[in-house]
């Protein structure tokens, strides 16, 4: 069965300093999605995109974060300049259909668990 | 409380046995969505209720949504070892792009 895959797994990095998440969503599917769950929290929405733009952000996701789809198969996440809080598991997700009310499940990646120093 | 609160945070029970988790919510939904979360992994996808429906089965599991109450339970049945694990419910709150709201989880431990 095919399946979203992040990696890497685990990145450990310095406050201050920019990371790249990176994903590749399953294949025929047209809408990605970041979501994060910090340790013994609640899984979060950051952002969803399609037809190469963000469609919807929340709060969270402000101007130091960033998302592109640099190729036909790669959908990756940038943090700028890392805080402490952004400490947390990041989830790649990817549905077939997206658009309210076509009820498509999300698939998700198995994470990246980021740790900033 | 929150969108998507559950209860109860965990839940410990024998193979063989029934589990039963709850999620409420406040707002109106688009659909209710529920994720299984083994440790240290990702989120899988278990069942999908629309809004209009009221109960939804797949396999072992059994899905009941009241949206008089704004609540949804996930049955179950004949746990297993391998049912050990986080589940979650998410509900669309149709904002947007599959924007999920997730709730806090359950805790699902089943001892052989």
């Amino acid at each position: 069965e095919p399946e979203v895959t992040q990696t890497p797994s685990h990145q450990v990095t310095q406050m201050g300093q920019e990371v790249i998440l990176r994903c590749v969503p399953i294949s025929n599917h047209l809408y990605f999605y970041w979501y994060r769950q910090i340790l013994g929290q609640k899984v979060e929405f950051l952002v969803s995109f399609y037809n190469n733009e963000i469609s919807e952000k929340s709060e969270i996701f402000d101007d130091q974060f960033s998302v592109e789809r640099p190729d036909g198969s790669n959908f990756t996440l940038k943090i700028r300049s890392t805080k402490l809080e952004d400490s947390a598991m990041y989830f790649c997700a990817s549905s077939e259909r997206g658009a309210v009310g076509h009820n498509s499940p999300l698939h998700f990646g198995n994470g990246t668990r980021l740790t900033v120093t | 409380s929150q969108q998507g609160e559950e209860d109860p945070q965990a839940l410990s029970i024998q193979e063989g046995e029934n589990a039963t988790m709850n999620c409420s919510y406040k707002t109106s939904i688009n659909n209710l969505q529920w994720y299984r979360q083994n440790s240290g992994r990702g989120l899988v996808h278990l069942i999908l209720i629309r809004s209009n429906e009221r109960e939804k089965h797949s396999g072992r599991l059994r899905v009941t949504l009241d949206t008089s109450k704004k609540s949804s339970s996930l049955l179950i049945t004949a746990s297993r070892a391998a049912d050990t694990a986080s589940y979650f419910c998410a509900t669309d709150v149709g904002t947007g792009f599959q924007k999920l709201v997730f709730g806090t989880g359950t805790r699902l431990l089943v001892s052989p």
